[in-house]
């Protein structure tokens, strides 16, 4: 039992380039989230996916767009990107939508020149 | 909206020493509370978590944390720190997105403990 996995681990992109961080989670929850990390900002939602086939914005989605492929994967795609998209990403997942624990992946560190 | 505010970004201190760090929530009708823990390049792992109850709630490693509605305060606490638990620690608080029936998690900016021999 994987939990969350996040691939690629690490990636630098030059400004204007675009990528796709991936996002799986093997215990058949409903919800899915990204988060960006960033120093003395703690950490901020980017979008969610309450159910599969459903996603919304969070509190920081310009720049970004997310697919739920499946109810396993939960993927973020940066069109163009740049330098102020530098920064630590988290996908997490949860059995609902709801008040309920939030389980986290190991991140991806994203180095935007 | 909730807002969480931790009272400190780093806290020192030596080992086998007590620690608390602190956590302010804004106030609300009701309010769901988490303390997550983030060792050096590892995601978050969640510590405790209050949803109803008891007041005082024992978390993972030793940890427990005492929610204070009238303080609006959910602060952590450890007798007794080791090495090993040098890490980040985040507050979060859940609650209701743009006024649906959706939830989120709101978190503080992190506190940095360090733990010194």
């Amino acid at each position: 039992n994987a939990g969350v996995t996040q691939t690629p681990k690490f990636q630098v992109l030059k400004t204007g380039q675009s990528m796709t961080l991936q996002c799986a989670q093997d215990m058949n929850h409903n919800s899915m989230y990204w988060y960006r990390q960033d120093p003395g900002m703690g950490l901020r939602l980017i979008y969610y996916s309450a159910s599969e086939g459903t996603t919304d914005k969070g509190e920081v989605p310009n720049g970004y767009n997310v697919s739920r492929l499946n109810k396993r994967e939960f993927s973020l795609r940066l069109e163009s990107a740049a330098p102020s998209q530098t920064s630590v990403y988290f996908c997490a997942s949860s059995e609902e939508y709801k008040v309920v624990t939030q389980y986290f992946g190991p991140g991806t560190r994203l180095l935007v020149l | 909206a909730q807002s969480v505010t931790q009272l400190d970004s780093q806290v020192p201190v030596f080992e086998e020493a007590p620690v608390e760090l602190r956590c302010n929530y804004s106030s609300s009708v009701s309010v769901y509370l988490f303390w997550y823990v983030q060792y050096p390049n590892q995601g978050l792992q969640l510590l405790l978590k209050y949803l109803s109850g008891s007041t005082l709630v024992k978390g993972i490693n030793g940890f427990e944390a005492e929610f204070n509605k009238s303080q609006t305060s959910f602060h952590l606490r450890k007798p007794s720190v080791h090495i090993s638990d040098t890490a980040e620690y985040f507050c979060a608080v859940s609650d209701r997105w743009s006024g649906g029936s959706n939830y989120k998690l709101t978190f503080g900016k992190g506190t940095l403990l360090t733990v010194n021999p």
